[in-house]
């Protein structure tokens, strides 16, 4: 089945700082959307992407489907202490019918030090 | 804001109870999915359902059963729980099937 590789599985950052996370695959995808997962909390969805190519803002986020279609990455400017998570990417594969569902990454955790 | 509500958000519970895990949606989304996570890892679809009397099993096998019987309703029902059964529970729905998911806060099970 599909996979969608998310390294690594830690991040840690000063207070401040950039930092860009990746999300890539070897089968294409139609719909790459990145997530934020607080401790003991769901899921909320931070940006999604429709295009290759497109280049999507949401605050200090950026995010960019690449032209493969095979890779997606997620930029975080001026980190604040409360970006601390676990970020996810998922994919959605070219739609085949009943069964085109959401494929996830592993995650990484983001840790931002003050 | 996504209005998705998911109860119990803790339960702790004895070996053998049958157990049910309540989701529901305010905005109308046909599509609902239930995700099995474990602490600090990807989340694992286990159902999912693209509308009323509609279910269908995820990637990864699960003992649990699910019904749809009302478009804002997608319960999870374990009948006799297991130890193995301890893990978080995201329930989710989307508008349409290549629209983003929105999520519930999750149930957090533990099996004694």
């Amino acid at each position: 089945g599909q996979q969608l590789n998310q390294s690594p599985q830690s991040m840690f950052i000063q207070e401040g700082e950039d930092v860009s996370m990746n999300c890539t695959s070897s089968s294409i995808f139609n719909t790459w959307l990145w997530y934020k997962q607080d401790p003991g909390e769901g899921p909320v969805l931070l940006i999604a992407l429709y295009k290759a190519g497109e280049l999507t803002s949401n605050g200090r986020l950026t995010a960019q489907f690449g032209i493969t279609r095979k890779d997606s990455f997620l930029n975080i400017s001026a980190s604040i202490p409360s970006d601390v998570g676990i970020y996810f990417c998922a994919g959605q594969a070219p739609f085949t019918g009943a069964n085109s569902k959401l494929t996830f990454g592993k995650g990484i955790t983001l840790s931002v030090r003050p | 804001e996504a209005d998705i509500y998911q109860t119990p958000r803790y339960l702790v519970i004895g070996t053998g109870k049958k157990i049910t895990l309540e989701c529901s949606q305010t905005m109308g989304h046909d599509k609902m999915y239930w995700y099995q996570q474990d602490p600090g890892m990807e989340l694992h679809l286990i159902h999912y359902s693209y509308g009323v009397n509609s279910t269908e099993k995820g990637d990864l096998s699960s003992e649990s059963t699910v019904s749809r019987i009302r478009t804002e309703h997608f319960p999870l029902t374990l009948e006799s729980a297991r130890p193995s059964h301890t893990s978080q529970y995201l329930c989710a729905s989307s508008l349409t099937q290549t629209g983003p998911q929105h999520f519930g806060d999750g149930t957090r099970l533990s099996i004694l």
